[in-house]
């Protein structure tokens, strides 16, 4: 299957910082990714569709100025979280579709302090 | 609402027992039933992936769509250990979007 690489693996970050995980596509290229957030014991809930070139798509609820995304490029999509609070804490998790088949990245957990 | 709808569980049967997982979804439109395998603490990874009615077989996993009752079920035979997790189940819309289950976790005591 294809492989989709997420960095970094574990983050902590102050209060008021922002944070930058990126999502690769390595062996396919992937105009749309997903980003998740995964809060203990809940399901994945959808954050939002990143599509490459063109502006991201955000899920009902989700702050697209506190959570930054970039499909830069065919292979990369990138989430900032801006100004984190420790209630942003979670595990995030992009994914990648290739054929119609969604493959995930490793997730990145955050823990902002 | 498009929906996918799992029994949370806990589901828990027997080392080397059957373990089947089902999952009911509302789009008629769905086109591709997927399901993931996740483990404590870490990203959902792909079982299997079925497209058409019937049973679709790899190694101890069988899926089976019925697309006339809008199921889709997962069966794990010789059940082990390891397969403890939580499995969500999938389905691609006609508008190509993903939607997840909430979950099943099955539990397999040794």
């Amino acid at each position: 299957g294809a492989v989709v690489s997420q960095h970094p693996s574990w983050v902590i970050c102050k209060s008021g910082t922002s944070v930058k995980i990126e999502c690769r596509s390595l062996d396919f290229q992937a105009t749309t990714m997903f980003w998740y957030r995964q809060f203990p014991k809940q399901s994945l809930m959808l954050m939002a569709t990143s599509n490459e070139g063109s502006k991201a798509t955000y899920e009902q609820g989700v702050e697209k100025d506190k959570f930054l995304i970039n499909h830069a490029s065919l292979t990369l999509s990138t989430l900032t979280v801006t100004s984190a609070h420790p209630e942003d804490s979670s595990f995030y998790i992009c994914s990648a579709t290739e054929e119609y088949i969604q493959y995930f990245g490793a997730g990145t957990r955050l823990s902002v302090l | 609402q498009k929906e996918v709808e799992q029994n949370s569980g806990p589901l828990s049967v027997p080392e080397g027992a059957i373990a089947s997982l089902n999952c009911t979804y509302s789009d008629r439109g769905s086109q591709s039933f997927f399901w993931y395998r996740q483990y404590s603490g870490k990203s959902p990874e792909l079982i299997m992936f079925i497209y058409s009615n019937g049973d679709k077989e790899d190694g101890r996993f069988t899926a089976q769509l019925n697309k006339a009752s809008q199921y889709v079920s997962l069966l794990i035979r010789d059940s082990q250990p390891s397969d403890s997790a939580t499995y969500l189940c999938a389905a691609t819309t006609g508008g190509f979007k993903t939607i997840f289950g909430a979950g099943t976790r099955l539990f397999v005591k040794a």
